[in-house]
């Protein structure tokens, strides 16, 4: 079974500051997708990787994948309370699926 | 502006009732999947299709079933619920292969007592 280790489970920070989430597996995906989720709404996606060596950039966030297709990072740079919520990194088993294997998640409470 | 629908956001059922929680959505999706979504356990698929009248399992099917007779609608089906199956479930649908967008509903809190 493949599985998805995210890290750190829980982040509580000031406004202004950086911070970078870890998605770890030991298996291969043919793709990665980030995704974040506010309390009472389903997650919405942020971004898809898809290359190994991949770095994506949403304004404040900036996403990798790793060479070898097994692990992924979200980092974010001078972080808001509007950034505060559940992110979900999610992989794709195969090329032709899109059956996605979840990470469980973690929760970012940024303080004013 | 793509919809998933979950057309029950509360629910509180007793135990050994049967469940009916209906999806639909409005983006002519080819997949559709049923998650649930735990603390600490991030979400665990229970069901999916990629076509009428087809499903596959998920990772944790059993006390579940699905129906989908139309495109645009999935339902999950517990036939006799359980304290365990407390949970929020997920819809979501999306076209066909890998890397698209998968679109979410809001979630259905399921609460069996």
């Amino acid at each position: 079974t493949q599985l998805l280790e995210q890290s750190p489970q829980f982040l509580s920070i000031q406004e202004g500051e950086n911070l970078t989430v870890y998605c770890n597996s030991s298996s291969v995906f043919s793709s990665l997708q980030w995704y974040r989720q506010e309390p009472g709404e389903g997650p919405v996606l942020l971004v898809t990787v898809v290359t190994g060596g991949e770095v994506k950039k949403l304004k404040r966030l900036t996403f990798q994948f790793g060479d070898a297709r097994k692990d992924s990072s979200l980092h974010i740079t001078a972080a808001q309370p509007g950034d505060t919520g559940l992110y979900l990194c999610a992989g794709s088993a195969s090329f032709n699926t899109d059956k996605l294997i979840f990470g469980t998640g973690t929760r970012l409470q940024v303080f004013p | 502006d793509v919809k998933v629908t979950q057309s029950s956001r509360y629910l509180v059922k007793r135990t050994g009732e049967k469940v009916f929680l209906e999806c639909v959505q409005d983006m002519d999706h080819e997949n559709m999947f049923w998650y649930r979504q735990d603390p600490g356990l991030g979400l665990r698929l229970i069901y999916f299709s990629y076509d009428v009248k087809m499903k596959e399992k998920g990772d944790i099917p059993e006390g579940y079933s699905v129906s989908r007779e139309k495109k645009e609608r999935f339902s999950l089906i517990l036939e006799s619920a359980s304290t365990n199956q407390t949970s929020m479930y997920l819809c979501a649908s999306s076209h066909g292969g890998a890397g698209n967008t998968i679109y979410f509903g809001e979630g259905s809190w399921l609460t069996v007592v």
